[in-house]
């Protein structure tokens, strides 16, 4: 099977900071990426996805840039707000299997005023 | 709906009690998929459903899991002879089909405590 394999946290920033989250993806073949958010007491929401090489995903200014060369799909903000703190995973769907997202352990993300 | 529905929000059980867990899918989502998360972890695939076929439960951890989806809308997971191992929190998610193009839509989660 895949598996997802992201930075640990936990994360602080300051306010305006530029924010990497690193997540590498095992797999056969070529699956789709996905990035998602969770605030605190809240389910899974998705932030963004790539669905082949070379893809970049974007929303609310967070990019993220499918690289098949080094199996990686980082999360990038350039300039984070408190709003922004919350818990981010990284996710590809199973080799063999279309239908099963697998996560990575998740990355805590504090962003101080 | 507008969104995937879960309920109960959050349900304590005592251990060797059976629950059942309820999720109300986006409409005319054809995927549906229940994932369990631990503290501090990523959610864990247990089981997902096409309509009311149930394609793929290799996730379910035990025989005491089970889940169901007779009308291919709503679903529920039973877990019978609730273990103390078993307090997360169960997520459910919908989709188009299919799910790789669209990813997942989840809902809040039901929030299990096994005392």
């Amino acid at each position: 099977g895949n598996s997802v394999t992201q930075m640990e946290g936990p994360v602080t920033l300051s306010e305006e900071a530029f924010l990497t989250i690193n997540c590498t993806y095992t797999a056969t073949g070529y699956p789709s990426l996905f990035w998602y958010v969770q605030y605190p007491g809240e389910g899974l929401q998705l932030l963004l996805k790539a669905t082949k090489a070379d893809d970049k995903g974007s929303n609310k200014g967070f990019e993220a840039t499918y690289r098949k060369e080094t199996t990686s799909f980082h999360l990038e903000k350039g300039s984070v707000q408190v709003s922004d703190s919350a818990v981010y995973f990284c996710a590809s769907f199973s080799s063999g299997s279309a239908r099963q997202l697998t996560f990575g352990s998740g990355t805590q993300l504090t962003v101080l005023p | 709906g507008a969104g995937v529905s879960q309920s109960p929000r959050y349900k304590v059980a005592k251990r060797g009690q059976d629950v059942a867990l309820r999720c109300d899918p986006i409409s005319g989502h054809v995927s549906l998929f229940w994932y369990q998360q631990a503290l501090g972890q990523g959610p864990e695939f247990l089981t997902y459903f096409q309509n009311e076929a149930q394609l793929d439960k290799s996730g379910l951890p035990s025989d005491r899991f089970f889940a169901e989806r007779p009308e291919g809308s709503v679903s529920t997971l039973k877990i019978q002879r609730t273990q103390q191992e078993d307090s997360a929190v169960y997520l459910c998610a919908s989709s188009p089909d299919p799910p790789s193009a669209y990813g997942y839509t989840f809902g809040s989660g039901t929030r299990l405590t096994v005392v």
